[in-house]
């Protein structure tokens, strides 16, 4: 059974930078083909793809936020990590990650509950 | 990017009608590969988005064949019948043929 849980600080200040926890359970991020993506949606808007990273490490990043994110992963303790640095409030919004698999094109195959950051002075 | 143009806005239905949703993308979605990574998403009420489609017309595990997807090129639909109450919500089309992954605005169906 796939699971992904999120975790975030739920409040931070503009300029600071926001870290997000991707803890998942029935796969690995090793294993040939499977990714683990990360997308936001402010409330009552719609889905913004932030982030990918592969099992070969590859990682791919929104052009609109390119400077300003960091995806990785930890595969011994099945997480992948998202920062975003100089955050303000149009960075508010529900967080998602999702596990991806495909080769070439991929889709979003499960998706964790979110968790919501709000930023704020 | 490519641009995901998702038609209507909101639908209303009643229950055990058929409607369908219209997915337009700005370029192909054809891969190099030859598949073509169009993806179909419903986000009920204070839940997070859950899939339901995969590669234009492929259910995802465990999903009603109620659902259906169609299309290719850059024109895709999603048809639902026999409408129950558990599918009212938010759908969204997205397409991970190529960088940035980008997701159409939302269907919102609503019980008539």
């Amino acid at each position: 059974q796939v699971t992904l849980k999120e975790s975030g600080p739920g409040i931070l200040q503009p300029s600071q930078t926001l870290s997000l926890t991707c803890t998942f359970s029935g796969f690995s991020l090793s294993t040939y083909g499977m990714g683990v993506g990360w997308i936001r949606q402010p409330s009552g808007k719609g889905l913004e793809w932030l982030a990918n990273i592969w099992w070969d490490d590859d990682k791919y990043y929104n052009p609109s936020l390119k400077n300003r994110l960091t995806i990785s992963k930890d595969t011994s303790n099945n997480q992948a990590f998202l920062k975003i640095t100089n955050v303000d409030t149009a960075d508010t919004a529900t967080y998602y990650c999702a596990r991806m698999k495909g080769y070439g094109g991929y889709w979003f195959a499960y998706w964790g509950q979110g968790t919501l950051v709000t930023v704020s002075s | 990017d490519v641009v995901m143009t998702q038609t209507p806005v909101s639908l209303s239905v009643s229950l055990g009608g058929q409607v369908s949703i219209s997915c337009r993308s700005s370029q192909s979605l054809v891969h190099n590969n030859g598949n073509t990574y169009l993806s179909w998403y419903l986000q009920k009420p204070g839940q997070s988005p859950q899939l339901l489609i995969y590669k234009v017309s492929n259910r995802f595990s465990g999903i009603s064949d109620r659902f259906s997807g169609s299309g290719s090129g850059t024109d895709f639909t999603l048809k639902i019948s026999r409408v129950e109450p558990d599918d009212l919500g938010v759908y969204y089309c997205g397409q991970g043929t190529q960088y940035p992954n980008t997701f159409g605005a939302g269907t919102k169906l609503e019980l008539k």
